[in-house]
Formats: C-alpha cells, structure tokens, sequence
C-alpha cells in the first residue's frame, strides 16, 4: 500500500492557462474523489469516479474544470482558461466498498493563479 | 443534505491538558461521522470514524469521539494533548448511503508547552 499520489505537488501558471492534474489512488481501490480545499477551510467536494464512471459531479464544477479515469485507475483534473480565483489545494482521495468507507487522501496540489 | 459546524476555528491549550474539539452535524439520514486531521502542506489523515454500532469510537494517537444521537454532536477528545498534536482538525459527514464527504471549516489546534 504506497497510499494516493498526486503530480505535480505546486502549480503556478498565469491567468488564462491550462492546467492538468494527476491522481494515483491505492491500487485495490474502486472510488476516486477529488476535493478543493482554499485557505482556511474545509475541503470541497468536487467529483467522484467509481471504477471509470463519473457518478457526481458538485455545481463548484465549473465547464472549466474537467475530470476523467479512463482506465478505473488514476484520474486527471484540468482546468482551462484558469482564473485567480482557482487558487486552491486540490486533494484526491480513494475509497473501496460501499458509501461510509473511509477515504484516504493524498499530499494534494497547490495550484496558484498569477 | 448534510452540513457540519466546528465550534472554535482556533483552540489552544497546554501540554497535558484535555482537547475538546467540538463538532455538530446536519444530516437527514443517519449519518456516518469522521475526524481528519491535517498537517501543513500536506493532505488528510483519518483519525477515526463512526458508521454504526458503538457510539464511544476510539482513533489513532489516544483521540477518541462519542457519537450523540439527541445533540447532534461528535466531539473530539483526547485526555492529555501533545506537542505532535498541532495541527488543522476537520469534522466530515456522509449519508450513509452517499459518497461525498462535507466537511467542517476545521479547528486550528495549538499546543503550549
């Protein structure tokens, strides 16, 4: 169990650009979410996947921000066209079984917005 | 829907003494309950969690919670707080039958020696 990675650890890119993000979940689990976390608060609920399915998407994302697992294993996050206001930490975590099971998070991405 | 509040956002107290980490839920399920705590720079580590059964759950580093049906509330405890202990702590709920967790604002907790 080497737990959830994610790549790269600090983003910084200018207003208007595109950013990708990769998350590796422990390899025997089947739930993958991604959260957004800004400075001085709980994380949010942004996406879960469960093997390669996307099963809910939350109203914070936006048509910029884009997430797939294509195989039901790691997962990629994009944001185009970013905005200053998507300065966050952007944590993913994994789960197996049923709702209630608890998720395991990564170190997450520190993205910053110029 | 589910909502947590974490009473406190900053609590500091001395080394040895009692941490009380309050946390109160909305949930119009039963709900599942958990406590993360998070270092700087870095992500989540689940200190414990109640899904059913026991209402008194015990976690990692001596921090133990009791569920209270009737208060709504899941508060965090440990009997004798370490200088380890400082860190961010968030309260999360989940529908038992949901996926997503909703987290708390979180409680900064500061350890004097």
């Amino acid at each position: 169990d080497t737990g959830v990675s994610q790549d790269p650890r600090h983003k910084i890119t200018k207003r208007g650009q595109n950013v990708t993000f990769r998350c590796d979940p422990i390899s025997e689990h089947n739930r993958l979410y991604w959260y957004r976390q800004t400075l001085g608060q709980g994380p949010e609920f942004l996406t879960y996947f469960q093997n390669e399915a996307q099963l809910e998407k939350s109203r914070l994302l936006s048509d910029r921000f884009s997430a797939e697992r294509p195989k039901g294993s790691f997962s990629t996050l994009e944001i185009q066209r970013t905005e200053q206001g998507d300065s966050a930490m952007y944590l993913c975590a994994s789960s197996r079984g049923q709702g209630g099971r608890e998720q395991y998070f990564g170190p997450g991405t520190r993205l910053t917005v110029t | 829907a589910q909502s947590v509040t974490q009473l406190g956002s900053h609590v500091s107290v001395s080394e040895g003494a009692l941490v009380l980490l309050r946390c109160n839920y909305s949930s119009s399920v039963p709900p599942y309950l958990f406590w993360y705590v998070q270092y700087p720079n870095q992500g989540l580590q689940l200190l414990l969690k109640y899904t059913t059964g026991a209402t008194l759950v015990k976690g990692i580093n001596g921090f133990e919670a009791e569920f209270k049906k009737s208060e709504t509330s899941f508060h965090l405890t440990k009997p004798s707080a370490h200088m380890s202990d400082a860190a961010e702590y968030f309260c999360a709920v989940s529908a038992s039958g949901a996926q997503k967790l909703v987290f708390g604002q979180g409680t900064r907790l500061t350890i004097n020696p």
